[in-house]
């Protein structure tokens, strides 16, 4: 297994319009997170799955947000109506049960204009 | 709340020894990790701290203290390639997220 990968690395797109992205966790994985990070930031927490199930939002992820794991393997974040606030890095981790490291993909770049 | 303090920037030579420390208020504890991130590319996994004390891999180096809410992270015979952001990151009480502080960013110079 080569890790976590994402799709796609960068996303240039108008505001107004909808994204979505894909993260592939690291095979035997059952956690899935999403962050996303802003230049000079740590990354901040969004969403997480257990399996199929998401089971934490952050208050950060607003109504225009929406994350899905429907098979409990690879997630799609969706971004509706994309604000010039948007554009970040989003990252993808998995990681097994527990308190366990979580393993990062290398992200997908938003430049919302 | 939680809080994660660490300075925004540190400089080095080639060679030398550098402390990256980092100060937490949580509530609740359940472990401190760094990661490493060179500019546009995913963190990657450095250390992972529960207990006090001192862990060992390689050049570097983590140190835990609950009592007083502080890491540092001690990387030895710096190399260029190891000019990056270094992050540190507390566990949430639930268990799952990782809050992060802003990141250190290390700059190494010949």
């Amino acid at each position: 297994d080569t890790g976590v990968s994402q799709d796609p690395r960068h996303k240039i797109t108008k505001r107004g319009q909808n994204v979505t992205f894909r993260c592939d966790p690291i095979s035997e994985h059952n956690r899935l997170y999403w962050y996303r990070q802003t230049l000079g930031q740590g990354p901040e927490f969004l969403t997480y799955f257990q399996n199929e199930a998401q089971l934490e939002k952050s208050r950060l992820l607003s109504d225009r947000f929406s994350a899905e794991r429907p098979k409990g393997s690879f997630s799609t974040l969706e971004i509706q109506r994309t604000e010039q606030g948007d554009s970040a890095m989003y990252l993808c981790a998995s990681s097994g049960s527990g308190v366990e490291t979580q393993y990062f993909g290398p992200g997908t770049r938003l430049l919302v204009l | 709340g939680q809080n994660i303090d660490q300075p925004t920037e540190m400089t080095a030579t080639e060679g030398a020894i550098v402390q990256i420390n980092c100060t937490y208020q949580t509530s609740g504890f359940n472990g401190l990790f760094w990661y490493q991130q060179h500019a546009g590319e995913a963190p990657t996994f450095l250390s992972y701290n529960v207990l006090d004390g001192l862990e060992e891999k390689g050049r570097f180096s983590s140190f835990l203290s609950r009592s007083k809410g502080y890491s540092y992270l001690l990387l030895k015979e710096l190399q260029m390639k190891d000019s990056a952001s270094y992050l540190c990151a507390v566990i949430s009480q639930a268990g799952t997220a990782l809050i992060f502080g802003k990141g250190t960013t290390l700059s190494v110079s010949s």
